[in-house]
């Protein structure tokens, strides 16, 4: 597609179920980054996938939290057993390899755990 | 340590007025600069991107500045507009993987 696209835009949950979040990256983009946004505060880095290289999951701030990359197509983001914490926007980029190329942002999932 | 800093944190200027807002990063090695605009509930969308080379870059009303010695940038805002009101956050890029380093952002408001 022509830009990033996440899915779903909101998701309301109660506390303790698991959710998915879906991102598509723009076709060809070979890394994809998802990022965290508590409210009125700065981009927390999650995830990062690039190829087939081994993602660096060093951002993932519990076991609850997992995501999965099935080649350089669509990426899933899952939080098991939802704590209201979890609450925020979670922004998935993409970009060609490369620091000279553009990382695009989709619009974000907004996820509130009530 | 490699950080992004950004100040203000947050802005209010009558329409039509200018401001600059400032970028001072330690993140090494540099390889690129971007400016990017992020409305409420959306995601950030690039304004600019700058290399180590580029003192100056325009995009409409926005002109962006680098200085790399410093590790100094600053975007600059021209006429302001009620659509300007938004986020805008500093991206610095290292070369390498998983790359970017994130300033937490100036929020900006635009009032008539």
């Amino acid at each position: 597609g022509a830009g990033v696209s996440q899915s779903p835009s909101n998701k309301v949950t109660e506390k303790g179920k698991d959710v998915e979040l879906r991102c598509d990256p723009i076709s060809g983009h070979t890394a994809l980054y998802w990022y965290r946004q508590r409210l009125g505060q700065g981009l927390e880095f999650l995830i990062y996938f690039q190829g087939n290289s081994a993602p660096d999951k060093s951002g993932l701030p519990s076991d609850r939290f997992s995501a999965e990359r099935t080649g350089e197509s669509v990426s899933t983001l899952t939080i098991q057993r939802t704590q209201q914490e979890d609450s925020a926007v979670y922004l998935c980029a993409s970009s060609l390899w490369g620091a000279d190329y553009g990382y695009t942002f989709g619009s974000g999932t907004r996820l509130t755990v009530v | 340590k490699n950080q992004v800093e950004q100040s203000p944190q947050s802005l209010i200027i009558l329409e039509g007025k200018n401001c600059t807002l400032q970028c001072n990063y330690t993140v090494s090695p540099f390889s690129n600069l971007r400016w990017y605009k992020q409305d409420t509930g959306r995601g950030p969308v690039s304004l600019t991107i700058m290399t180590f080379s580029e003192n100056t870059k325009s995009n409409g009303r926005y002109t962006a500045t680098l200085d790399a010695d410093t590790k100094q940038s600053s975007l600059h805002i021209t006429a302001s507009q009620l659509s300007d009101s938004a986020s805008y956050i500093c991206v610095v890029i290292t070369t390498g993987a998983n790359n970017l380093f994130f300033g937490t952002g100036t929020r900006l408001t635009v009032i008539p």
